[in-house]
């Protein structure tokens, strides 16, 4: 069983368009987060939730919104997307925050 | 601004060979974490340092936490071209509002 699983995989769209990403964590973790990777394979930090509650958001355009309908979930909804939200989008989890993370396998997004 | 800073940037070595990697910072962290990602993966958890001068041995990987919890290191004895990937190290502190933050990570390849 994949411990934190993210779909879809890749993700190529116009810009303009809206689209969400999804995440899943069975490993039972309090905190979940969205990172966001760039060309030169920086990890920069958009949301951590901890029990379904926003506890961290970064300086990320309010075009970007997570959602957790539960502990085990943490979707991401992008509206409008730009050429530069093109990047490697990755879902983690963790049981203490800030703490040792397990992340999903990312979704890399191309707007085009 | 930068706040955990690794080095080298990148690293180049023969099978066999022994390296290290440095990650610093000014800040002090109640916990530090070094992954590993492989091309199109998510990181991958490799250890985790808490106690100031913690020395860690995950086979041929040691992990050093320094005195000052601002600083750690990873050598690696013998590399194999297995040991190839982007070798991240991630910080938690309490002054910045208790989150993680990521170095700009290390890409080591190692040639068989």
């Amino acid at each position: 069983d994949t411990a934190v699983s993210q779909t879809p995989k890749y993700l190529v769209t116009q810009m303009g368009n809206d689209k969400s990403i999804k995440c899943e964590q069975n490993l039972g973790h309090d905190t979940m987060y969205w990172y966001k990777q760039d060309s030169k394979k920086f990890l920069k930090i958009m949301f951590s939730y901890n029990n379904k509650e926003l506890i961290i958001n970064e300086t990320v355009p309010n075009r970007f919104s997570p959602k957790s309908p539960d502990k085990a979930h943490l979707n991401l909804h992008i509206n409008s997307l730009e050429l530069g939200d093109s990047a490697v989008y990755f879902c983690a989890s963790s049981q203490e925050y800030p703490g040792a993370a397990f992340f999903g396998q990312g979704t890399r997004l191309t707007v085009v | 601004t930068q706040l955990l800073e690794q080095s080298p940037q990148f690293l180049s070595i023969q099978e066999g060979e022994n390296l290290t990697v440095y990650c610093n910072s000014s800040s002090v962290f109640s916990s530090l974490q070094w992954y590993r990602q492989e091309p199109g993966e998510g990181p991958v958890l490799l250890v985790t340092v808490v106690t100031g001068g913690e020395v860690k041995k995950l086979k041929r990987l040691t992990f050093q936490f320094g005195d000052a919890r601002k600083d750690s290191s990873l050598h690696i004895t013998a590399a194999q071209p297995g040991d190839t990937g982007l070798y991240l190290c991630a910080g938690g502190y309490q002054g910045n509002a208790g989150k993680s933050t990521f170095g700009d990570g290390t890409t080591l390849t190692v040639k068989p």
